[in-house]
């Protein structure tokens, strides 16, 4: 069964500044999908930032970038330029890869890193 | 159409009573999922559907929990006879759920319920 770690329960950052958020994972997949996904007080969760497995480049959006390290099963999250806007619980997610008719496709998130962005 | 739309947004019932929550899918997205959160953890996947047809619904937490999508477009969730320990936000999200990289879900705000 895959899992997903986030040990870092919560972190604040000065607004301008960088930060960086970690997550592990455990799987004995050879090719997957992480995630990085953004749930802002009260409201949806929104995709942050996506990484498939097989590809050794690391994704980048914007000011979010990744740290994928697959032998050791780190995926970090660097957020650059931190804006009051990113203030919001971040979940480090794993899903198998989607088939047409399979059963893969849930997503396994991590227990959360709530991000203080502080003016 | 903007985006995932659950119903209610909150829901306060007593133990033992049946609850029924609504998720709307963005249009002509195949894929539809349910999650449950529980304060301080991660989204939990409790079932999903392609189109109609539910093909995962072995997590679903108990006998108590059932989902239905009749026409493959909105979804609702039932949880029957209402215990304290069933109280959490549940999220809905929606894929396209065509081809092979259908990878991003899209979500909804969630329905928290309480039980008292």
């Amino acid at each position: 069964a895959q899992t997903v770690t986030q040990s870092q329960p919560e972190m604040s950052v000065q607004e301008a500044e960088t930060v960086t958020l970690s997550c592990t994972y455990d799987t004995s997949e050879s090719n997957y999908y992480l995630f990085w996904y953004k749930q802002p007080p009260s409201r949806q969760m929104i995709l942050v930032i996506r990484q498939e497995a097989y590809k050794q480049q690391n994704a980048t959006e914007n000011r979010f970038s990744v740290n994928f390290q697959k032998a050791a099963k780190s995926f970090s999250l660097k957020i650059s330029d931190s804006q009051l806007g990113d203030t919001a619980m971040y979940f480090c997610a794993f899903m198998k890869p989607n088939f047409i008719g399979g059963s893969q496709g849930n997503l396994i998130f991590g227990k959360g890193t709530k991000l203080s962005v502080k003016p | 159409d903007t985006g995932v739309s659950q119903d209610p947004r909150h829901k306060i019932t007593k133990r033992g009573q049946n609850v029924t929550f609504r998720c709307d899918p963005i249009s002509e997205h195949n894929r539809l999922y349910w999650y449950r959160q529980t304060l301080g953890q991660g989204p939990e996947f409790l079932t999903y559907f392609q189109n109609e047809a539910q093909l995962e619904k072995s997590r679903l937490l108990s006998d108590r929990f059932s989902a239905e999508r009749p026409k493959g477009s909105f979804s609702t969730l039932e949880i029957q006879r209402t215990e304290q320990g069933d109280s959490a936000m549940y999220l809905c999200a929606s894929s396209p759920g065509t081809g092979n990289l259908d990878t991003e879900a899209f979500f909804g705000q969630g329905t928290r319920l309480t039980v008292v």
